[in-house]
């Protein structure tokens, strides 16, 4: 079956550290895969885009790689900040349909 | 300045009801969607029109009925309700329906059957 996985455990980490978060996923083959941002009682911000032909796209401090042998992408956040605690959601096509899925999300909380 | 809205915010109402979420974009977009969010926080699509045509139509109750008057708008409409509808509902819009447009999602409406 088709799934798409994150980081159930929150991510705890420390500021000026790089945060690393992970999206695996199985029985897709996407051609884009995006990230997004969700603050508790908000709706989610996109982030970033990387196409499968793309290792690696950066944004400022963000880093996202896409490894479609693996079927994994990883998201970085460098030089962390209290301000980048929020839950971060990987979303690909799939499940059929010309639709985003979205990956159940990994909660990122950057301590001082 | 806000750019897609969605009414109301929070929604209390008891089992059996028929209650409507409405949402605008003032984005100038093409493709409007609706998302639930459950309690695990997971995203799930439900809908999605484009030009006022409906384009995605996951599995989901027919209590469920989406309503685009034009391209700016999408409502959504959900009768009987049962205690499971309970979660939040996101809109969303994006500039047209590929699926690789970023998507402007709407604050979110909280949605709890009693």
């Amino acid at each position: 079956s088709q799934k798409i996985e994150q980081n159930s455990e929150a991510l705890n980490i420390q500021e000026g550290k790089t945060a690393t978060l992970t999206c695996n996923y199985t029985n897709y083959s996407p051609a884009y895969l995006q990230w997004y941002r969700q603050d508790p009682g908000r709706g989610p911000v996109f982030l970033l885009l990387i196409r499968e032909n793309e290792k690696e796209k950066r944004k400022e401090r963000l880093k996202v790689t896409f490894d479609t042998t693996l079927k994994q992408s990883l998201f970085h956040i460098t030089a962390s900040q209290p301000a980048d605690s929020a839950t971060y959601l990987c979303a690909l096509v799939g499940g059929g349909g010309n639709k985003l899925t979205f990956g159940t999300g990994t909660q990122l909380k950057v301590e001082l | 300045d806000t750019a897609v809205s969605q009414t109301p915010k929070y929604l209390v109402t008891q089992m059996g009801n028929d209650k409507s979420i409405k949402c605008e974009q003032n984005l100038g977009h093409d493709t409007m969607y609706w998302y639930k969010q459950d309690s695990k926080k997971f995203l799930k699509i439900m809908f999605s029109y484009n030009n006022k045509e409906l384009i995605i139509n996951e599995t989901v109750p027919n209590r469920f009925s989406p309503k685009s008057p034009d391209k700016a708008h999408l409502n959504l409409h959900i009768n009987s309700l049962e205690l499971g509808d309970s979660a939040v509902y996101f809109c969303a819009s994006s500039q047209d329906p590929q699926v690789q447009d970023t998507q402007y999602f709407g604050p979110g409406t909280r949605l709890t059957v009693l």
